[in-house]
């Protein structure tokens, strides 16, 4: 499988620090995507990164990817109440089938 | 912008019932596909339709069925609930072709009793 898995499972922060979450996977890929999931809702896309990029930036959001070590790491800075959620990595394979780990859910206290 | 919409956000069904759950995109996407949601075990793919009539099983097909017989529809069957079947789909559609991008639909909680 190529399943990512977020690390940690859940993360508490006050208001304004930075928040990291990491991701790790099995096999090769074209690229990883980060979906955003707010409470009892469904996941929207956050930002992708192609297998050739080492970085990337999309307003308070940075990732980076390490294919080396096959693992890659989302940056929110700067982080709101708002921005609470839990958070998903996604590895797509063949028709685009995408696998999803488990998530993290991060808490940003006001 | 893009729109998945699933036909109910809240629904209790009894043992045994045949449930039906409607998915409907407006994008044009070639793929489809349905998810279960259950805490701690994230996104488990059900089953993904790459085209009209098309379909593959994912990695927990056992107890359901699908339909999509129009581009847009995309239906997941409960041949007859169970309570095991409890929890929250989610239906997304994406492009064949480019990265793959995903849109979700905002979810069904289903509650079987």
């Amino acid at each position: 499988s190529q399943q990512g898995e977020e690390d940690p499972q859940a993360l508490s922060i006050q208001e304004g620090e930075n928040a990291t979450m990491n991701c790790s996977y099995k096999t090769s890929i074209n690229n990883l995507q980060w979906y955003r999931q707010n409470s009892g809702r469904g996941l929207v896309h956050l930002i992708l990164i192609r297998s050739n990029e080492r970085e990337k930036h999309s307003g308070r959001l940075r990732v980076t990817l390490d294919t080396s070590k096959k693992s890659s790491s989302l940056l929110i800075t700067a982080s709101r109440a708002a921005d609470t959620a839990s958070y998903f990595c996604a590895t797509p394979s063949y028709f685009n089938k995408f696998y999803f780990g488990s998530g993290t859910k991060l808490n940003v206290k006001p | 912008d893009v729109k998945v919409t699933q036909s109910s956000r809240y629904l209790v069904k009894r043992t045994g019932e045949k449930v039906f759950l409607e998915c409907v995109q407006d994008m044009d996407h070639e793929n489809m596909f349905w998810y279960r949601q259950d805490p701690g075990l994230g996104l488990r793919l059900i089953y993904f339709s790459y085209d009209v009539k098309m379909k593959e099983k994912g990695d927990i097909p056992e107890g359901y069925s699908v339909s999509r017989e129009k581009k847009e529809r995309f239906s997941l069957i409960l041949e007859s609930a169970s309570t095991n079947q409890t929890s929250m789909y989610l239906c997304a559609s994406s492009f064949s072709r480019g990265p793959g991008e995903q849109y979700f639909g905002p979810g069904t909680r289903l509650t079987v009793t």
